[in-house]
């Protein structure tokens, strides 16, 4: 059983339409991140949410973590082809310095 | 370097053959982990280095697998007698004591034919 569920599994819109993907647990985390990769490369740091309820913005894209700090949303407006990639969500348990990864969602956005 | 590093970038081998897979990572940070990412699948810990620290092993798949950091800087991480199912892409980070996030290298892709 995976701790952390990320739906949907793969994702493809047109330019300009918005998204949202979910990152889903039966556990309570003290915090939560999101990475996104892109082919070849390793993932890359997008935000750290710590706080239940908190919402952050980085451009188009909105996390938010949720009140029980149980899982998390990442929406994206208006998307854009070079928002294509593999979203990962990923938390550390407390006391624990390695990080646990989602299976994460696959976006393509059709130019 | 800027970034972390990885090399190689491509690895084909042979069932049953050694290798051995390299990470430089960001000057100055303590931590080291090493992933692997299999297709469709998320990131799998594997095993973490802290400062002069025991490693954190309790990843490691089978005792084919082995790793190491020396000097407190560059990890080499070695599989033995590999096997198709090691094919996987293997991912290293650095993060500074402490920090929140690790810095990832563009790993490298195994392939064990």
């Amino acid at each position: 059983t995976q701790l952390l569920e990320q739906s949907p599994q793969f994702l493809s819109i047109q330019e300009g339409e918005n998204l949202t993907v979910y990152c889903n647990s039966s556990s309570v985390f003290s915090s939560l991140q999101w990475y996104r990769q892109e082919p070849g490369e390793g993932p890359v740091l997008l935000v750290t949410v710590v706080t239940g309820g908190e919402v952050k913005k980085l451009k188009r894209l909105t996390f938010q973590f949720g009140d029980a700090r149980k899982d998390s949303s990442l929406h994206i407006t208006a998307a854009q082809p070079g928002d294509t990639g593999l979203y990962l969500c990923a938390v550390r348990r407390s006391n624990d310095y390695k990080l646990s990864f989602g299976a994460g969602t696959t976006v393509t956005v059709r130019a | 370097g800027a970034g972390v590093s990885q090399s190689p970038s491509n690895k084909v081998t042979e069932k049953g053959k050694d290798v051995e897979l390299r990470c430089d990572p960001i000057s100055g940070h303590t931590a080291l982990y090493w992933y692997r990412q299999s297709l469709g699948q998320g990131l799998e810990f594997l095993i973490y280095f802290q400062g002069n620290s025991a490693p954190d092993k309790s990843g490691l798949p089978s005792d084919r697998f082995s790793a190491e950091r020396t000097g407190g800087s560059v990890s080499t991480l070695t599989i033995q007698r590999t096997q198709q199912e090691d094919s996987a892409v293997y991912l290293c980070a650095s993060s500074s004591s402490g920090g929140t996030g690790g810095f990832f290298g563009p790993g490298t892709r195994l392939t064990v034919l």
